[in-house]
C-alpha cells in the first residue's frame, strides 16, 4: 500500500479484556516497529521485528503484551487482560531495511481502556 | 530514563517568527539524530535528520544545529508558517540499532 495502515483507528475497551492491533506495513518493507506514545510523553520503544522474527522485545512492558509478524507483513499486537494505565496511542513504523533508517509512522490506533 | 531530554513543552510563535526546539542527550553512542512532526491523529513523519560528523544541516526553512561536545540539538523553524503548528518530536539512535529514543515532544502553536 501507499503507506502503513493501523486498525482500528479507535478502539475503547473494558478493563480486563483482551484487544488485538493490526498493522499493515508498506509493501516491501522488512523492518516493522511498534512504539506507543502516551499523553504528554514521547514515543516508548515496545518491539521491533525483522521480516517475521524480533530480535528486540525489549520494550514490551508486561508479559500482557505479545505481538506477532506473519508472512513478512501484517503484524498484530495483543494486550491481554488489559488495564487503564495500557491507554495510549499504539503506533507502527516500518523501514525498507532495518538499522534505524527513517522509518514512515502509520496513523495509530487510540486504545482507551475504561 | 529519559534518554533525550526535549524543551520547551508548549512553543507559542507569531507568523514569520523564528521557532527553536532544544534536545540534549546523554549516550555518546547515539549518531543519528531526527526530528518528527506529528499533526493531530496522524503519525509521525520525518522531517529533517543529522548525523555527528557535521554541525548543521539545513532544508528549507528547517534547520538541526547540532553541538557533539555539548550533547545537545536543536531545530529552528524560520519564517513559521501557521501550517507548522504541530507537535514535534527530537531522537537519537545508533546506525545500525533497533529503535529511536524520543523527547517528549514540544507543541508548536503559530498565532497569524
Amino acid at each position: 500500500g501507499a503507506g502503513v495502515s493501523q486498525s482500528p483507528s479507535n478502539k475503547v475497551t473494558e478493563k480486563g479484556k483482551d484487544v488485538e492491533l493490526r498493522c499493515d506495513p508498506i509493501s516491501g518493507h522488512t523492518a516493522l516497529y511498534w512504539y506507543r506514545q502516551s499523553l504528554g510523553q514521547g514515543l516508548e520503544f515496545l518491539i521491533y521485528f525483522q521480516g517475521n522474527s524480533a530480535p528486540d522485545k525489549s520494550g514490551l512492558p508486561s508479559d500482557r503484551f505479545s505481538a506477532e509478524r506473519t508472512g513478512g507483513s501484517v503484524s498484530t499486537l495483543t494486550i491481554q487482560r488489559t488495564q487503564q494505565e495500557d491507554s495510549a496511542v499504539y503506533l507502527c513504523a516500518s523501514s525498507l531495511i532495518s538499522g534505524n533508517y527513517g522509518y514512515t509512522f502509520g496513523s495509530g490506533t487510540r486504545l482507551t481502556v475504561v | 530514563q529519559q534518554q533525550v531530554k526535549q524543551s520547551p513543552q508548549s512553543l507559542i510563535v507569531q507568523k514569520g517568527g523564528i521557532s527553536i526546539i532544544n534536545c540534549a542527550y546523554e549516550n555518546t553512542a547515539f549518531d543519528y539524530f531526527p526530528w518528527y512532526q506529528q499533526f493531530p491523529g496522524k503519525g509521525p513523519a520525518l522531517l529533517i535528520a543529522i548525523r555527528p560528523d557535521v554541525s548543521e544541516k539545513k532544508e528549507g526553512r528547517f534547520t538541526i544545529s547540532f553541538n557533539k561536545s555539548a550533547k545537545q540539538f536543536s531545530l529552528h523553524i524560520m519564517d513559521s508558517q501557521p501550517g507548522d503548528s504541530a507537535t514535534y518530536f527530537c531522537a537519537a539512535s545508533m546506525i545500525p540499532g533497533n529503535q529511536f529514543y524520543f523527547g517528549t515532544g514540544t507543541s508548536l502553536t503559530v498565532i497569524p
